[in-house]
């Protein structure tokens, strides 16, 4: 199966950690992505997860990969009004052809 | 540095009429895609190409037609509108590869009345 599943909707207060889940399903799935769309605009590449790495950490961000129950997450640490957007999680499939993307999580930031 | 860029960015068509939505990349990528966005669907793949000269179906192709003759431009056509495609487009490329990023173009907003 090809589906991508996200929860559609986060609320978090500013300064706080935000976590975002995804589930996935097709166990072929060698990358794993995480996609930012800010209003009005397109989508932009924020990190990626290799998958025989469990934990992937870039400044703010933090990937954890459960493989065995196909989960994804990504946690934004000292979230800011400015992480204000959608969130996609991706996964590329058939050769790596086709990128296939979950339905978006929008995170809301309270100041 | 243009990346993706779509054309137009808005447009409104009456139901039956015809349109071409444009997508030029100067990245020179192999793949390009086309996507629908709609609220609680999150992006849906509509048609992509992996190279000069050819195409391929995603998820969600009927009513749309897809041409790629050149390596930078990716055209998305609608042969006669409904008001169920209306919807954001987004024009997307990447590179070959397995850990290649996918650059998105800003969207076209179209309104099928």
């Amino acid at each position: 199966g090809e589906d991508v599943e996200q929860s559609l909707f986060l609320s978090v207060r500013e300064g706080d950690s935000s976590v975002i889940n995804c589930t996935y399903t097709d166990s072929s799935s060698t990358y794993l992505y995480w996609y930012k769309q800010e209003p009005g605009a397109g989508l932009q590449l924020l990190t990626y997860i290799f998958s025989n790495m469990d934990m992937k950490q870039d400044q703010r961000l933090t990937v954890l990969l459960n493989k065995k129950d196909k989960h994804l997450s990504l946690r934004i640490a000292d979230t800011q009004t400015g992480d204000s957007a959608i969130y996609f999680c991706a996964e590329a499939l058939r050769g790596y052809q086709k990128v296939t993307f979950g339905i978006g999580t929008k995170l809301q930031v309270i100041p | 540095n243009a990346g993706v860029t779509q054309t137009p960015k808005f447009r409104v068509l009456k139901t039956g009429q015809s349109m071409t939505l444009l997508c030029a990349q100067d990245m020179n990528h192999e793949y390009m895609y086309w996507y629908r966005q709609d609220p609680g669907m999150g992006l849906r793949l509509i048609h992509y190409s992996v190279g000069e000269g050819t195409t391929a179906k995603g998820e969600v192709p009927d009513g749309y037609n897809v041409s790629r003759l050149k390596k930078q431009n990716f055209l998305l056509g609608l042969e006669s509108a409904a008001p169920s495609q209306t919807s954001v487009y987004f024009c997307a490329s990447r590179r070959t590869g397995y850990l290649s990023e996918a650059f998105f173009g800003q969207g076209t907003r179209l309104t099928v009345v």
